[in-house]
């Protein structure tokens, strides 16, 4: 596609329970960035990949979060032992050089 | 590290008229980028326009433009002629040079546009 793409739209789980959120970037884009957005809030930055280089984890707020980018492509955010502060709105983008960053319609998370 | 600051929460105006959204920001490098992006209820973030800090002429997207004062590190931005769908929040962007760079956003500015 030509946009980048986040799956599942919506997510409900159970508190206690792993998610895995999915973002595929625009194809060429060597950035890709993940944020947290809580209803009526900004955007809180968590990780941020570029080409092969360490991943900036700086915005992680806890070990319970983890990311993953394969290559230039698709990447996953796992969140374990999900609790109902993690419900927010989680947002991927991408970026190539000299480009603004892209984003996804994002996904929704709900934690009952 | 930067920050960005966006010191109004909620904005609004009338249809057709013109409004200035206000960001400032705090970087020690010389060479960035800025962006304004629009977040309308259906939560999609659109990029509306980007500053490259290099240039000193300040950029403009048909009825966006924006204030860029660097040495002031302000960055602001006006919509005129203003319409319905433009209500939305609005966030101001930082990215570290070279690009793609961390991206940094401000609070953001709820607009809403009266008829």
């Amino acid at each position: 596609g030509a946009g980048v793409s986040q799956s599942p739209s919506n997510k409900v789980t159970e508190k206690g329970k792993d998610v895995e959120l999915r973002c595929d970037p625009i194809s060429g884009h060597t950035a890709l960035y993940w944020y947290r957005q809580r209803l009526g809030q900004g955007l809180e930055f968590l990780i941020y990949f570029q080409g092969n280089s360490a991943p900036d984890k700086s915005g992680l707020p806890s070990d319970r979060f983890s990311a993953e980018r394969t290559g230039e492509s698709v990447s996953t955010l796992t969140i374990q032992r999900t609790q109902q502060e993690d419900s927010a709105v989680y947002l991927c983008a991408s970026s190539k050089p000299g480009s603004g960053a892209f984003f996804g319609q994002g996904t929704r998370l709900t934690v009952v | 590290a930067q920050t960005v600051t966006q010191s109004q929460p909620e904005m609004s105006v009338q249809e057709a008229e013109t409004v200035t959204l206000s960001c400032t920001y705090d970087t020690s490098e010389n060479n960035y980028y800025l962006f304004w992006y629009k977040q309308p209820p259906s939560r999609q973030m659109i990029l509306v326009i980007r500053q490259e800090a290099y240039k000193q002429q300040n950029a403009t997207e048909n009825r966006f433009s924006v204030n860029f004062q660097k040495a002031a590190k302000s960055f602001s931005l006006k919509i005129s002629d203003s319409q319905l769908g433009d209500t939305a929040m609005y966030f101001c962007a930082f990215m570290k040079s070279p690009s793609p760079g961390k991206l940094t956003f401000g609070q953001g500015t709820i607009l809403t546009v009266h008829p």
